[in-house]
């Protein structure tokens, strides 16, 4: 089965700062992979979501970008963070058929100062 | 457009049933499911049941699908402080299955 790692688990960063988050996926290939955020007691917000290398959707206009530079590597940044950028960042992976399930990292938690 | 609901906040005394319950709007999910997120954590596949069944039972787990009414729910049999948590219904109908769409969670409290 597959395993989600992201990192940092905890981020602390000033206003205007540069944001670089990164999602790796284990046992399975070709997932479809997804970045979410979580506000403080509030339900899922879907990002960004990917089917290959290099193809990305976005769901919101935000200050956020994300990128798919291998098939298993999924990445959030920014160039310059926002207070309302804080949040909790829960990357997941599904397989690309239409019944798999979707599966959720452990989450980044980002605090915009 | 696609749309899930739940109610935010559920309180029970342990040893108690908890029911959770959702309503989706996509008739074309083939799937639902129910996640659950404990404090500071990813969310956690509890279960998932088939569009074309009405009832599925795992251990103190029991889903409940009103298919025309498009209605879920979660009870917990024998409620433990251990289950308290945020439990997400989340159906799989939008983009051909490629994305999900979740409520805005349920957060269960269990009085000792």
């Amino acid at each position: 089965s597959q395993t989600i790692h992201q990192w940092p688990a905890t981020l602390v960063q000033p206003v205007g700062s540069p944001l670089s988050l990164e999602c790796t996926v284990e046992g399975t290939s070709n997932p479809n992979l997804y970045w979410y955020r979580q506000a403080a007691g509030r339900g899922l917000q879907l990002l960004f979501y990917s089917v290959g290398i290099g193809q990305i959707s976005s769901e919101v206009p935000q200050n956020l970008s994300a990128s798919r530079p291998q098939d298993r590597q999924f990445i959030l940044s920014s160039k310059k963070l926002l207070l309302s950028d804080s949040g909790f960042y829960l990357c997941a992976c599904k397989g690309q058929g239409k019944t798999d399930t979707q599966y959720f990292g452990p989450g980044t938690r980002l605090t915009v100062l | 457009g696609e749309d899930v609901e739940q109610s935010l906040f559920l309180s029970v005394r342990e040893g108690d049933s908890s029911v959770i319950n959702c309503t989706y709007t996509d008739s074309s999910s083939t799937y639902l499911y129910w996640y659950k997120q404990e404090p500071g954590a990813g969310l956690q596949l509890l279960t998932y049941i088939f569009s074309n069944m009405d009832m599925k039972q795992d251990q103190r787990l029991t889903v409940l699908l009103n298919k025309k009414d498009k209605h879920l729910s979660l009870r917990i049999a024998d409620t433990q402080t251990g289950d308290s948590a945020i439990y997400f219904c989340a159906e799989s109908g939008k983009n051909n299955g490629q994305n999900f769409v979740f409520g805005p969670g349920t957060r269960l409290s269990v009085l000792p």
